[in-house]
């Protein structure tokens, strides 16, 4: 079969740092992909991993460990307008499997 | 400007009654999916298309019909076996690859009357 799993509700401090968790199940997997969708909206594309490592896109950064089956979103200098959920997601051969999503809420 | 455009914004079904929602886009890209979104919940795949006149059943099929005539439009019509359509529907696009990024349109909310 083929499952992610991540965190259904992060809580955070403006300013701060939080990271998202993501473990995944599936066969034909070539890399993890991270959308944003808020309230309302279609999601966006953030980030993608097809190798093991850290990608860094400005205040956003994500990673995959293969040998795990495991990756995580790091979302740094967290503003109020990053009030959303996100996405992990599998990039099989044939289409892109979604996660559930994580809410993340900032505190001011 | 290159994108994906969903029509209606909104759509309300009467019971027993068939509906088609439209997703068009510029992108050039051969491949197109069709996900219903419930309040909470992510992404459940409906359908998808990796080229003109071929399209593969997702996850949740049952209950929905497409077709794909032509690469820029693959329009989802919610039959009346669907029983619980009430949902937010996203239409997605990507080029050919294992590695592409899917870029949505705003999607369409179905109402059920």
């Amino acid at each position: 079969g083929q499952s992610l799993e991540q965190p259904s509700e992060v809580t955070a401090v403006e300013g701060a740092i939080v990271q998202i968790n993501c473990t995944y199940q599936t066969s034909g997997f070539y890399g993890l992909s991270w959308y944003q969708q808020h309230d309302g909206g279609a999601p966006t594309f953030l980030s993608y991993n097809a190798l093991d490592g850290l990608e860094e896109t400005g205040r956003f950064s994500s990673f995959l460990s293969r040998s795990d089956s495991y990756g995580y979103l790091l979302l740094q200098e967290l503003q109020m307008k990053d009030s959303a959920s996100y996405f992990c997601a599998v990039n099989r051969d044939d289409k892109i499997i979604f996660g559930k999503g994580t809410r993340l809420h900032i505190l001011p | 400007d290159g994108g994906i455009t969903q029509s209606p914004k909104y759509l309300f079904r009467k019971e027993g009654q068939n509906v088609t929602l439209s997703c068009e886009q510029n992108l050039n890209h051969d491949a197109m999916y069709w996900y219903r979104q419930d309040p909470g919940q992510g992404l459940r795949l409906i359908y998808y298309s990796q080229i003109v006149n071929d399209f593969q059943k997702g996850d949740i099929a049952e209950g929905y019909s497409v077709s794909r005539e032509k690469k820029e439009s693959f329009p989802l019509t919610v039959t009346s076996a669907q029983k619980n359509p009430t949902a937010f529907y996203l239409c997605a696009s990507s080029a050919t690859g294992v590695h592409e990024t899917q870029y949505f349109g705003p999607g369409t909310r179905l109402l059920v009357l």
